[in-house]
């Protein structure tokens, strides 16, 4: 079974500081897919990143960092120098090989205080 | 391009009534998918298609029902509408290669 943890409920920065979401997830399968979404206020659900299983490089666009590490079962999101519109709730996202059942977490809600 | 839509965006029903809620894209995507946002359980699917015709379960899909006669169109019903089905639902398409889903503005329901 696939499941996806993320620990964290809400947090809270002000603005430029950095702020890492964690990610933690679990299958059984040896290829897998991870993902981050983020949910604006507005409610809409815009994709941020896929990561596969066998390549566990980590990746960095703009402010936005993803640090994937099988060795912990972990794939953490940093944003870098925070801003106000980074707020929203982010969801971290497990696929596995077969089928199309792709786990969400339970969300981090992200605030961003000028 | 209008990507994927969802309609309708908001809806009151009572409980016991039939609604459908209806999701249509234009990409042309293979897979189309049926979620539900509840506070503290983030995106539950409820159904799934690989293809017109070809429907299958997800994680929660009782008091659900489904179809697809056409790739661009799947209408999510709820047969018998309970408050607990009161939620987000969220439409998403994806393609065969690329297993990221795009999402639709969501459709929120609420049962009374």
């Amino acid at each position: 079974a696939q499941k996806v943890t993320q620990a964290q409920t809400e947090i809270s920065v002000v603005e430029k500081e950095d702020v890492t979401l964690d990610c933690v997830y679990e299958t059984r399968d040896t290829t897998y897919y991870l993902f981050w979404y983020k949910q604006p206020p507005s409610g809409e659900l815009v994709f941020l990143i896929r990561r596969n299983s066998f390549d566990e490089q980590n990746e960095i666009s703009g402010r936005y960092s993803w640090n994937f590490q099988k060795s912990t079962s972990s794939f953490n999101f940093t944003i870098t120098a925070s801003q106000v519109v980074d707020s929203a709730v982010y969801f971290c996202a497990l696929r596995g090989t077969w089928g199309n059942d792709m786990r969400f977490g339970a969300g981090t809600r992200l605030t961003v205080k000028p | 391009d209008a990507g994927i839509t969802q309609s309708p965006r908001y809806k009151i029903t009572e409980t016991g009534r039939q609604v459908t809620l209806m999701c249509h894209q234009t990409w042309s995507h293979s897979y189309m998918f049926w979620y539900r946002q509840d506070l503290g359980h983030g995106l539950r699917l409820i159904y799934y298609s690989a293809a017109a015709d070809i429907t299958d379960k997800g994680e929660v899909p009782d008091g659900y029902v489904v179809s697809r006669s056409k790739t661009e169109n799947f209408p999510l019903t709820l047969e018998s509408a309970t408050r607990s089905q009161t939620s987000v639902y969220f439409c998403a398409s994806s393609t065969i290669t690329s297993y990221e889903q795009y999402f639709g503005p969501g459709t929120r329901l609420t049962v009374t």
